[in-house]
């Protein structure tokens, strides 16, 4: 059974830092990750996603890298803002078919002034 | 612009009573979904849908039904509310092009008392 970690929980930094959220899963046989944010009480904003024959995908001041063999994802968000605050989710689909996400539990993010 | 909306943003209900959330999506897509979110477990899939009339058992799908008779529109049942399913549910829904990106509504704050 697929098991999907985000660590840390929770994290607080202040404005203009670079930072990185990670994400590890148990089982390496994936399809794609996708990554989103949610802010406090809404629903989730879908931020990046990369396949599983890709090494990295950037948007903006957002990158996210796989390294599937591991079973890691990093999201780094360059020069940090207060508008980043939130919650951000990881998940992944396997391979070999099927429509199912597995969601990590999340990292809380603090952009402090 | 990509659009999944949701009937209700907060829901009060009592213990018993049979509880209806909707979600209508206007992008065509062939795939539905209907999630619960609560701390420390992340999102729980509990049923989906590929099509008109097809559904398909999530992870969590005890106590719940869903109804689907057009393909904008997925229904989730709780025929007896418990306060157990006091949660956050989020619906989603995606195509089948290889990026399978699920795109999700702003969520339903459900309270059973």
């Amino acid at each position: 059974k697929q098991e999907v970690t985000q660590i840390p929980a929770a994290l607080s930094v202040p404005e203009g830092e670079n930072l990185v959220l990670n994400c590890s899963f148990t089982d390496s046989a994936i399809y794609n990750l996708q990554w989103f944010r949610q802010d406090p009480g809404k629903g989730l904003t879908s931020l990046l996603l990369i396949q599983s024959s890709q090494r990295e995908q950037t948007s903006g001041r957002l990158n996210a890298s796989l390294d599937k063999s591991s079973g890691r994802s990093t999201l780094y968000i360059a020069a940090s803002q207060p508008g980043d605050s939130a919650t951000y989710l990881c998940a992944v689909r396997r391979a070999g078919g099927g429509n199912k996400l597995t969601f990590g539990t999340g990292t809380q993010l603090k952009v402090e002034l | 612009d990509v659009k999944v909306t949701q009937s209700s943003r907060y829901l009060v209900k009592r213990t018993g009573e049979k509880v209806f959330l909707e979600c209508v999506q206007d992008m065509d897509h062939e795939n539905m979904f209907w999630y619960r979110q609560d701390p420390g477990l992340g999102l729980r899939l509990i049923y989906f849908s590929y099509d008109v009339k097809m559904k398909e058992k999530g992870d969590i799908p005890e106590g719940y039904s869903v109804s689907r008779e057009k393909k904008e529109r997925f229904s989730l049942i709780l025929e007896s509310a418990s306060t157990n399913q006091t949660s956050m549910y989020l619906c989603a829904s995606n195509s089948l092009p290889s990026s399978y990106e699920q795109y999700f509504g702003p969520g339903t704050r459900l309270t059973v008392t």
